[in-house]
């Protein structure tokens, strides 16, 4: 099983600030990494795909970069909205995908 | 549109059997594998397993192997995740959730089904 690693568990950011979220292999997924957002109560959604690739309607302030085992999402001024839990999956193991454990970003 | 509607809320007794489904719509439900997410209270996500309703080949992650069963109904475009007997361990929000034709990410979700087993 590909274990995926986030760090950090807990990310305390102002509005308007630069958030940078991590995400790390067990072994090499290359380039099949996603992200995705939770917020409260919600059921997750897709923001990032193919380690750089924003999904649908995705706002250009979220950018993601890396691969193989090595990846990071960036928000470059957080907005009120951002704040939520992100998590990473791989989908370079199928059909055993695996996901990290996820960031909480919280309003600092 | 898009939509993964699944069944509502769920209140069971340890021992006792659920069938929990995922309805989908605004595409071919037969060509678009689709998959079981579990998220346990305050925690993260887990992959359960997925199908493919198209001729039902079905994977399971080792860790529900032989703990829930995944099929679908394509004459109804749902999904199902079932339990023959449930357990306090299995209180949990669970997402369907549909792959995405090109790749493995999952590109739409379910809303979720609450499955609360207690005594």
């Amino acid at each position: 099983e590909i274990v995926m690693t986030q760090s950090p568990a807990t990310l305390s950011v102002s509005p308007g600030e630069r958030a940078t979220l991590s995400c790390r292999a067990s072994q090499s997924v290359s380039s099949n990494l996603a992200w995705y957002q939770q917020k409260p109560g919600q059921a997750p959604r897709l923001l990032m795909y193919g380690a750089s690739t924003r999904a649908t309607g995705i706002p250009a302030r979220f950018s993601g970069s890396g691969s193989g085992t090595e990846f990071t999402l960036t928000i470059s001024s957080l907005q009120s909205e951002d704040f939520a839990v992100y998590y990473c999956q791989q989908y370079n193991n199928w059909p055993q995908w695996t996901f990290g454990q996820g960031t909480k970003v919280e309003i600092k | 549109e898009v939509q993964l509607v699944q069944s509502g809320a769920e209140v069971k007794k340890p021992g006792e059997s659920l069938k929990i489904s995922c309805k989908g719509s605004g595409y071919i439900f037969t060509i678009y594998w689709i998959g079981w997410v579990r998220q346990m209270p305050g925690k993260g996500l887990e992959w359960m397993g997925i199908l493919y309703p198209g001729d039902s080949d079905t994977r399971y992650s080792p860790s529900f192997q032989g703990q829930v069963t995944i099929s679908a109904d394509k004459s109804i475009s749902t999904a199902f995740l079932q339990w023959s007997s449930l357990k306090a361990s299995d209180t949990a929000m669970y997402y369907c959730a549909r792959r995405s034709a090109t790749t493995g990410f999952v590109d739409y979700w379910g809303q979720g089904t609450l499955v609360t087993v207690s005594s």
